[in-house]
C-alpha cells in the first residue's frame, strides 16, 4: 500500500532555533518527494523536490534530504522564523502516464514561538 | 506572473443548494486537479482532467462533478451539499506526464 508517514504531527520551537522533519514512504514507483509548506487556510506552497537520484536540495533556509535505499526523506530547517509556522507536508509522486499520482503525508504542524 | 487561481476564496451555502467552485491557469497545463482538503487532514484527490479526458476516483461520490470548457479553466460542481462537504477545496494543474503539481490559493467551502 503507498503510504508517507511524518514525525512529529506537531512541534514547538523557538524563534532562532533549527528543527528537522521527518517522512518515510513507501510509494512505488517512486517518480520523486517534495516538501510542501501549507499556510492555515492556504494551499499547499512547493518548497524542494527531489528525484531518485539526489540527496540534498537547499532553498533558502530549507534543506531536504533523501535516501533512497532507506525510502526517508528530512526537512532541516534552519534559523527558524515566525513565519515559518505552518504545516509541512511531504509529497511523494509517481507518474502514471498522462498525470502525477501523489501521496501525500498527513503533515507535520511546527510552531515558532518567541 | 504565471499562477493557479481560485474563485472565490471563501464560499458559503446552504446545506442542498449547489455551489460551483472555480479554478483558472496560466501555466497552460493539460492537466488540472481536484483535492477536498478537510481539517489537519492531506488533500484528498477528487479527479482530473487531461485536456477533456475526464478521470474520475473511484471513491468520489456522486455529489461532484466538474467541467472543464477549456485548457484555462476548470470548475468543480457540487450538487446537493451536505454538512461533511465542508473543507478546503484545492485546484492543481500539471503538464502532461510530469509530476510537480502546481497548487491554487484554495477554496473554502462552508455549509450552513
Amino acid at each position: 500500500k503507498n503510504q508517507v508517514e511524518q514525525s512529529p504531527q506537531s512541534l514547538i520551537i523557538l524563534e532562532g532555533k533549527n528543527c528537522t522533519l521527518q517522512c518515510n514512504y513507501t510509494v512505488s514507483p517512486f517518480s520523486n518527494l517534495r516538501w510542501y509548506k501549507q499556510d492555515t487556510g492556504r494551499g499547499p506552497v512547493s518548497l524542494t523536490i527531489m528525484t531518485f537520484s539526489e540527496n540534498t536540495k537547499s532553498n533558502g533556509r530549507y534543506t531536504a534530504t533523501l535516501d533512497a535505499d532507506t525510502k526517508q526523506s528530512s526537512l532541516h530547517i534552519t534559523a527558524s522564523q515566525l513565519s515559518d509556522s505552518a504545516s509541512y507536508i511531504c509529497v511523494v509522486s509517481k507518474n502514471t502516464g498522462t498525470a502525477s499520482k501523489l501521496t501525500f503525508g498527513t503533515g507535520t504542524r511546527l510552531q515558532v514561538t518567541l | 506572473d504565471a499562477m493557479v487561481i481560485q474563485n472565490p476564496r471563501y464560499q458559503v451555502t446552504q446545506f442542498g443548494k449547489p455551489v460551483t467552485l472555480s479554478c483558472s491557469q496560466t501555466l497552460n497545463h493539460n492537466v488540472m486537479y481536484w483535492y477536498q482538503q478537510k481539517s489537519s487532514q492531506a488533500p484528498k484527490l477528487l479527479f482530473h482532467y487531461y485536456d477533456k479526458d475526464f478521470n474520475n476516483e473511484a471513491d468520489t461520490p456522486d455529489n461532484f462533478q466538474s467541467r472543464r470548457p477549456n485548457t484555462s479553466f476548470c470548475f468543480l460542481d457540487i450538487r446537493s451539499p451536505g454538512l461533511g462537504d465542508a473543507a478546503m477545496y484545492l485546484c492543481a494543474t500539471s503538464r502532461l506526464g510530469g509530476s510537480e503539481q502546481y497548487f491554487g490559493p484554495g477554496t473554502r467551502l462552508t455549509v450552513t
